[in-house]
């Protein structure tokens, strides 16, 4: 597509709900990131994925996420047993390989936990 | 590691003012060095960025920022605020080998006055 597509676009949960997001990065982009903008703070990053794997997975703030890529393309994020503090925008970014890249960011997902 | 510091979290400036954010940064290696704006409830637009080139980078909408390495800053200016400037600003650096890894600055939110 012509940009990086996330939906939900909101989204509202009781605690202790799973949710899926969900990032359709451009065409092309092998490279996909997870980042967490909560309010007040900057971007936390949460996961990398080149193709389908996931090098760095670092971000992940505990088991209860997780995140897959199918076909090099579309990637869903998995927040199972949601808390209050997972209250965040989740933003997804995808980019060429390389540093010289810059990322082009989704519009993101605000998920309010309640 | 690497990390950014942007100095100052809120701006204010008048309309046709000079805007200056500020950012320093840390990198172990030669950086990469990027500003992404994010305008209310969207995700980041990549403004301008530094690859090792030309120390003064353009980006659009009016934006330039300077590459100083012995001050080890990278500080985004505009010669003339306009009302559309208003939002929030982030600096960014990679300077990982291996994979396009961004850190983020907390961000620095941009104000004009009419």
């Amino acid at each position: 597509g012509a940009g990086v597509s996330q939906s939900p676009s909101n989204k509202v949960t009781e605690k202790g709900k799973d949710v899926e997001l969900r990032c359709d990065p451009i065409s092309g982009h092998t490279a996909l990131y997870w980042y967490r903008q909560s309010l007040g703070q900057g971007l936390e990053f949460l996961i990398y994925f080149q193709g389908n794997s996931a090098p760095d997975k670092s971000g992940l703030p505990s088991d209860r996420f997780s995140a897959e890529r199918t076909g090099g393309s579309v990637s869903t994020l998995t927040i199972q047993r949601t808390q209050q503090e997972d209250s965040a925008v989740y933003l997804c970014a995808s980019s060429l390989p390389g540093r010289i890249y810059g990322y082009t960011f989704g519009s993101g997902t605000r998920l309010t936990v309640v | 590691a690497q990390s950014v510091t942007q100095l100052g979290s809120h701006v204010s400036v008048s309309e046709g003012a000079l805007v200056l954010l500020r950012c320093n940064y840390s990198s172990s290696v030669p950086p990469y060095l990027f500003w992404y704006v994010q305008y209310p409830n969207q995700g980041l637009q990549l403004l301008l960025k530094y690859t090792s080139a030309a120390t003064l980078v353009k980006g659009i909408n009016g934006f330039e920022a300077e590459f100083k390495k012995s001050e080890t800053s990278f500080h985004l200016t505009k010669p003339s605020a306009h009302m559309s400037d208003a939002a929030e600003y982030f600096c960014a650096v990679s300077d990982s080998g291996g994979y396009q890894k961004v850190t983020f600055g907390t961000g620095t939110k941009l104000q004009v006055i009419p």
